[in-house]
């Protein structure tokens, strides 16, 4: 199975910082990465598919970038509603597998 | 509107088996694959299985941790996705989730409940 690394687990930030998160793949996964929302108690929400890709509703305030094993989400200016966990997602094969999560905390 | 519901969850004794069901709506469920994702309390995502659409043969793939216990169907006369638990472990305890899958998974059901135990 391809394993997902993200870093860090947990952050903490302020209203309008820019941050970002890191996920990197055992092996190659070209640009077969999502990256998820997930509230308390709530089903995740889709935020960047194929790497780069924003997801249609998705504020452009979230972007990701990267290919082959090294990824990144950026939320350029925090807002109240972004403090949550992320996850990221590989869909190079079928065995989907995800990060561990970062769960980002208001400072 | 999509929308996915799932029901069927509960409380089952290690060894019993529980079927969870997956209503959906809002899209044409016979031309889409649909997986299932769970969530053990307090810890991250972990893939369950999926089905794909009849049109690539609907055929299934499991997680090794479910493969032989776990079984995926579909009934697209009535859009409905169904998982089968046997021989259900008190590690199986999670929210399941019901999800339309493109690869990217872009909509989600709100989750059932199953607790494993005796």
């Amino acid at each position: 199975d391809i394993q997902m690394t993200q870093s860090p687990s947990t952050l903490s930030a302020s209203v309008g910082d820019r941050v970002t998160i890191t996920c990197r793949a055992s092996q190659s996964i070209s640009s077969w990465l999502a990256w998820y929302q997930q509230k308390p108690g709530k089903a995740p929400k889709l935020l960047i598919y194929k790497a780069s890709s924003l997801e249609s509703g998705v504020p452009s305030r979230f972007s990701g970038s990267g290919s082959g094993t090294e990824f990144t989400l950026t939320i350029s200016s925090l807002q109240p509603d972004d403090f949550a966990t992320y996850y990221c997602q590989q869909y190079s094969n079928y065995l989907y597998t995800f990060g561990q999560g970062t769960k980002l905390e208001i400072k | 509107e999509v929308q996915l519901v799932e029901s069927g969850g509960g409380l089952v004794q290690p060894g019993r088996s529980l079927r969870l069901s997956c209503t959906a709506s809002g899209f044409t469920f016979g031309d889409n694959a649909m997986s299932w994702f769970r969530q053990a309390p307090g810890k991250g995502l972990e893939w369950v299985g999926f089905i794909r659409s009849k049109a690539y043969g609907g055929t299934t793939e499991y997680a090794a941790s479910v493969k032989g216990r776990f079984t995926i169907s579909r009934d697209d006369s009535k859009s409905i996705a169904y998982l089968q638990m046997n021989s259900l472990k008190t590690e199986d305890t999670a929210v399941y989730y019901c999800t339309r899958d493109l690869g990217r998974i872009d909509y989600w059901g709100q989750g059932s409940l199953v607790t494993v135990s005796s």
